[in-house]
């Protein structure tokens, strides 16, 4: 089965600072990477989806980038809403799998 | 509006059963894939199991297969989660999710429902 592993696990940054998720997966999955964004009390929701591509209704300082096993979350402007724990996850294998999530302070 | 409402979570002694139900509405359910996700507190989301629209393609974590069987009923807009030896570290809060994809495959997840509660415990 195909793993992903996030990094870091926890990040902490002020409000205006770029902030940077990586994730790697253990074999080639082309473009199949998804970001998803999760706040305690809701549920998940995706921030970009197949790597790059930004999912409607979402802020325009999330974007994405990476193919085959490297692959990052880039926030360019950090606002407060944005705290939470953000997951990466693959669909490349019909077996899907999660990071194991990069949790992120203000 | 889409939603999706899941039911059947509570409490269950080891090596017990339960069957999770999802009833989907404000979209053509029967056109996309749909997951089951859980979160626990220790170990972040786990994806737990998929199906795709027509029943094609179906798998399954390590850590469920051939404890856990998902299934659908497209008439009736429901998806299923029969769940069966059950330890304590199934312990979770079990998502069902909506796909993307509309083929034999996954894409991913656009639509969370809010999740129904699973503990096992004596």
């Amino acid at each position: 089965d195909i793993q992903v592993t996030q990094s870091p696990s926890s990040l902490s940054a002020s409000v205006g600072d770029r902030v940077i998720i990586s994730c790697r997966a253990s074999q080639s999955i082309s473009r199949f990477l998804n970001w998803y964004h999760h706040k305690p009390g809701e549920a998940p929701k995706v921030v970009i989806y197949g790597a790059t591509s930004l999912q409607s209704g979402v802020s325009s300082r999330f974007s994405g980038s990476g193919s085959g096993t490297d692959f990052t979350l880039t926030i360019s402007s950090l606002q407060p809403e944005d705290v939470g724990i953000y997951y990466c996850q693959q669909s490349f294998s019909t077996v899907c799998s999660f990071g194991q999530g990069t949790k992120l302070e203000i | 509006e889409v939603q999706l409402v899941e039911s059947g979570g509570g409490l269950v002694q080891p090596g017990g059963s339960l069957r999770l139900s999802c009833l989907v509405s404000g979209f053509t359910s029967e056109d996309y894939a749909l997951h089951w996700v859980r979160q626990t507190p220790g170990k972040g989301l786990e994806w737990v199991a998929g199906i795709t629209w027509n029943s094609a393609t179906i798998a399954y974590a390590d850590s469920v297969k051939g404890r856990f069987s998902i299934s659908r009923d497209n008439v009736k807009k429901s998806l299923y989660l029969q769940m069966s030896s059950l330890t304590m570290e199934d312990t979770a809060l079990y998502y069902c999710v909506k796909d993307m994809s509309t083929d034999n495959y996954f894409y991913f997840m656009d639509v969370w429902g809010q999740g129904t509660m699973v503990t096992v415990s004596s």
